[in-house]
């Protein structure tokens, strides 16, 4: 099993529909999840945290299942510019010296559409 | 928010030629810097984490004598790629985490990254 998995896509998608994204990680001792958006030959910038009680951001609803070791990500009213690729990324604690890092899933591209 | 820069933003050499990659925090110290490597269509990969004043610990699977880092203060990490060669040719990105970010707790995992550095070896 993928440490962090999600669905490549793509996504296409017209302007003001909503799209969902699914991940799982397969670290259970995993305490902290973000969605990353990545543009095309550019750098991931943070887009959110999860939490567990579920958070939203605007028109971006991110939920956590810890039971299920899966997140998700909501895009409600999409717009032009959401288009970018979503990646879900997941700290990943070292069993024997807790030392953590974060792990990238291969990313869910998505396109918008006028 | 915090900013993280990289330089150079693009590199192309020659094969068997070293390239140095400046990673550096602005405004926040990071004891802690990561390297990545993406590969295209692929996600980003760590490569190593470098600690101020300290070796790095370098993921398994990369050759340390190869991917030289450096990380000499709070706010300058170096990564030196020796003898490059075509297979290397890659964007590489670096990432610093804020030690104490402002509102948050010490040894948080938000990362900043820079804008990367995309090498192309001939």
């Amino acid at each position: 099993r993928k440490e962090v998995e999600q669905d490549p896509g793509p996504f296409n998608v017209p302007e003001g529909a909503t799209v969902a994204f699914n991940c799982t990680y397969s670290n259970s001792a995993s305490q902290s999840f973000f969605w990353y958006r990545q543009d095309c030959r550019k750098e991931p910038k943070l887009l959110m945290s999860v939490y567990s009680s579920g958070n939203e951001d605007g028109r971006f609803t991110a939920q956590l299942n810890r039971a299920s070791q899966y997140i998700s990500l909501l895009i409600r009213d999409s717009k032009l510019s959401d288009s970018a690729t979503y990646l879900c990324v997941v700290n990943w604690p070292a069993a024997n010296t807790g030392f953590q890092k974060l792990v990238f899933g291969t990313g869910t591209r998505l396109l918008v559409s006028p | 928010g915090a900013v993280v820069s990289q330089h150079p933003s693009r590199v192309i050499c020659k094969s068997g030629t070293s390239v140095k990659i400046e990673c550096r925090s602005l405004d926040f110290q990071a004891t802690t810097m990561f390297w990545y490597r993406q590969f295209p269509k692929q996600s980003l990969m760590l490569m190593a984490t470098s600690n101020e004043g300290s070796k790095a610990t370098y993921e398994q699977g990369v050759e340390k004598d190869k991917f030289l880092i450096n990380h000499a203060s709070l706010t300058l990490s170096t990564l030196t790629v020796t003898s490059a060669h075509p297979e290397d040719s890659s964007f590489y990105i670096c990432s610093a985490r804020d030690q104490w970010p402002s509102g948050g707790q010490a040894g948080t995992d938000t990362q900043y990254f820079g804008p990367g550095t995309r090498l192309t070896v001939l």
